[in-house]
């Protein structure tokens, strides 16, 4: 079983529409959670971070964490075509020496359609 | 800026040859991380470093082994490259544990034929 899984799409938004983009994972004592944007041919950037259940706002996106359900997800309003990227959902994790390491989920491709 | 180095953008070897791959970064960040990327499979951890000269294995660490001598610099060794290590590598740093924000280098795309 993966542990940070993604739904790999291709999804498909229209411009100015919600793009909604989920992850689960397995590892109930994770605590930390990221969203990284990767462009075509660069590197992934960070682009939210989240700790607590709820929501969080920053900007045109936010990211909301259910530790109950493990489920962290990425909202996107007001999509425009620079969105149009891979979303990697990533969980950190503890190793088998107890020091803190990041799970990647296989990530999710977005298309925003003008 | 952080900023974070990788040696080559592109590399080819032969199968069986010894590979290095080095990664630099210029603001004294403790951990260092060496992840490869393929198609469908996503980024995975083969090996990172909390300290000088102190390693541990990630989730794919097998084929590979890597140095950390100075702080600034983390490479990563294929002892004798395969073809099914063919693929492109990331290398990332940041200043704390991981859950920090992980700075990436802008990746080495190998080929081993």
């Amino acid at each position: 079983q993966k542990e940070v899984e993604q739904n790999s799409g291709p999804l498909s938004v229209p411009e100015g529409a919600i793009a909604s983009l989920n992850c689960t994972y397995s590892d109930r004592v994770s605590q930390s959670f990221f969203w990284y944007r990767q462009y075509s041919g660069k590197s992934p950037e960070l682009i939210m971070s989240i700790y607590s259940n709820g929501d969080k706002e920053d900007g045109r996106f936010t990211a909301q964490l259910n530790k109950a359900s493990q489920y962290v997800s990425l909202l996107i309003r007001d999509s425009q075509p620079s969105d149009s990227a891979t979303y990697l959902c990533a969980v950190a994790t503890i190793s088998n020496f107890g020091n803190e390491k990041l799970t990647f989920g296989t990530g999710t491709r977005l298309t925003i359609i003008p | 800026d952080v900023k974070v180095t990788q040696s080559s953008r592109y590399l080819v070897k032969r199968t069986g040859e010894k590979v290095f791959l080095e990664c630099v970064q210029d603001m004294d960040h403790e951990n260092m991380f060496w992840y490869r990327q393929d198609p469908g499979l996503g980024l995975r951890l083969i090996y990172f470093s909390y300290d000088v000269k102190m390693k541990e294995k990630g989730d794919i660490p097998e084929g590979y082994s890597v140095s950390r001598e100075k702080k600034e610099r983390f490479s990563l060794i294929l002892e004798s490259a395969s073809t099914n290590q063919t693929s492109m590598y990331l290398c990332a740093s940041t200043p704390g544990g991981a859950s920090r924000e992980q700075y990436f280098g802008p990746g080495t795309r190998l080929t081993v034929t």
